[in-house]
C-alpha cells in the first residue's frame, strides 16, 4: 500500500537557521507529492506540491523537489522565522485512488527568536 | 471563497450521546474527505465521497459511526453513541477535479467525556 514516513519532531531551531524536513514516500505507480502546514488551531494549509519526478514546488521560501530515484520530497527553508512555527505533513496523492491524500506522521518545527 | 466550512469548531458531550458534525465543501468541488487526527495515530482517512457517493468508507472505526452527503454542499459525520475514544480533532476537505490539491476546514475539536 502507499505510506509516507517523515522524520520525528519535533525540531527546534533558531532564527535564520537552514531548515530540512526529510520526507520519504512508497507508493505504485508516480503519486502527487504535497507538504501541508498546520498551525495552531487550524486546519492544514496547502504549502507546496509537485505532481512528476524532478518538479520542484515552492512557495514562501520553502521548496522541496520530487525525488524518484530515492523516493523523497523532502521540505526545505534557507532562513527560517518564527513565524514558521507550526506542525509540517508530507503527502502523497496516489493516480489511482480518487484524491485522497496519505499523509505521514507530521513534524513539529519550533523557531526560536 | 470562504473556505471549507466546519460546524461546531468545539463540541463536549458525555459518553453515549449522539455526536453530529458538519460540513460546508467550497462550491465546485466534486470531492469531500472528513478525516480524524489524533496525537497517537495522526491523521486518519475516515470516508471520502466523490459527487455525493461515498467511494471508500473503509476507515470508519465501527458501526457508531456513519457520513452522509445529501447534496453537493452540505455532508455530516454522526457518533451514536459517542465513547471518550472518539475524543480527537475531526477534518472535512474538499477538492476539485482529479489529482487536484485537498483544501481543509479548521476542524472539529469533538471531546467526549
Amino acid at each position: 500500500g502507499n505510506s509516507v514516513t517523515q522524520m520525528e519532531g519535533p525540531v527546534t531551531l533558531s532564527e535564520e537557521a537552514f531548515l530540512t524536513i526529510n520526507c520519504t514516500y512508497t507508493a505504485t505507480g508516480y503519486p502527487s507529492l504535497f507538504w501541508y502546514v498546520q498551525y495552531p488551531g487550524e486546519g492544514l494549509q496547502l504549502l507546496l506540491k509537485a505532481t512528476k519526478a524532478d518538479d520542484k514546488g515552492s512557495n514562501k521560501g520553502f521548496e522541496a523537489t520530487y525525488r524518484k530515484e530515492t523516493t523523497s520530497f523532502h521540505l526545505e527553508k534557507g532562513s527560517v522565522q518564527v513565524s514558521d512555527s507550526a506542525v509540517y505533513f508530507c503527502a502523497l496523492q496516489a493516480h489511482n485512488a480518487g484524491n485522497m491524500l496519505t499523509f505521514g506522521g507530521g513534524t513539529r518545527l519550533m523557531v526560536k527568536p | 471563497d470562504a473556505g471549507v466550512i466546519q460546524s461546531p469548531r468545539h463540541e463536549v458531550t458525555e459518553m453515549g450521546q449522539e455526536v453530529t458534525l458538519r460540513c460546508k465543501p467550497i462550491s465546485g468541488h466534486d470531492y469531500l474527505f472528513w478525516y480524524r487526527q489524533t496525537m497517537m495515530r495522526g491523521l486518519e482517512l475516515l470516508i471520502y465521497f466523490n459527487n455525493n457517493v461515498p467511494i471508500d468508507d473503509s476507515g470508519m472505526p465501527e458501526d457508531r459511526f456513519s457520513a452522509k452527503m445529501p447534496n453537493a454542499s452540505f455532508s455530516t459525520l454522526k457518533i451514536q453513541p459517542s465513547e471518550p475514544r472518539d475524543s480527537a480533532v475531526y477534518f472535512c476537505a474538499s477538492s476539485g477535479q482529479y489529482n487536484s490539491p485537498l483544501h481543509f476546514g479548521n476542524g472539529t475539536r469533538l471531546t467526549v467525556t
